[in-house]
């Protein structure tokens, strides 16, 4: 079965701390998908990222930069010089469909930044 | 702008009532649509896949007599909670899938607070 593990319920930092999330799954399939998505207070979703699971790489898109190892099953997100408007609540997510398709999510981990 | 537009965006009503909450693909045709159901301070969970033309598969544990979903068009989903309870009140989000040629990860819409009362 698949399954999406977000250890951090909770995270609490200062204005321009770096923070990571941590994002552990667990699938069968050997091709998958993972996700991150944020959720402002607002409700909205929105799409920060996707990766295969043939690509290794880790990416930086300014702040925000994800490490993707295959070996720990993890998809861990950090974002460098928070601002307090990341506070939101950030999923990670899986699924065996490249456009998303049945997403299975994390329980979310909600980050606060702070003036 | 928009690809997904989900309406309404909250609704508050008494225990006992129907209520309908639509998903219109905009910006392309959507042979699939997805339902997910948030609980406050919970993560996302797959409710059904919304097929056009055909029936939607639900996931376990959800009722499809309870969550009526109707994909009539390439263009609109519907989910009607079907006489709602206190019990039912959470966000629901819709997605839509994108055009496979484009590679776009699926679109969300903005979600439906539904408050039970």
């Amino acid at each position: 079965a698949q399954k999406v593990t977000q250890a951090q319920t909770e995270i609490s930092v200062v204005e321009k701390e770096d923070v990571t999330l941590d994002c552990v799954y667990e699938t069968r399939d050997t091709t998958y998908y993972l996700f991150w998505y944020k959720q402002p207070p607002s409700g909205e979703l929105v799409f920060l990222i996707r990766r295969n699971s043939f690509d290794e790489q880790n990416e930086i898109s300014g702040r925000y930069s994800w490490n993707f190892q295959k070996s720990t099953s993890s998809f861990n997100f950090t974002i460098t010089a928070s601002q307090v408007v990341d506070s939101a609540v950030y999923f990670c997510a899986l699924s065996e469909d490249y456009q998303g398709g049945k997403l299975i999510f994390g329980q979310g981990t909600e980050l606060s930044v702070k003036p | 702008g928009a690809v997904v537009s989900q309406h309404p965006s909250w609704v508050i009503c008494k225990s006992g009532t129907s209520v309908k909450i639509e998903c219109r693909s905009l910006d392309f045709q959507a042979t699939t649509m997805f339902w997910y159901r948030q609980f406050p301070k919970q993560s996302l969970m797959l409710m059904a896949t919304s097929n056009e033309g055909s029936k939607a598969t639900y996931e376990q544990g959800v009722e499809k007599d309870k969550f009526l979903i109707n994909h009539a068009s390439l263009t609109l989903s519907t989910l009607t909670v079907t006489s709602a309870h206190p019990e039912d009140s959470s966000f629901y989000i819709c997605s839509v899938m994108g055009d496979r040629g484009n590679n776009q990860p699926q679109h969300f819409g903005d979600g439906t607070r539904l408050s039970i009362l």
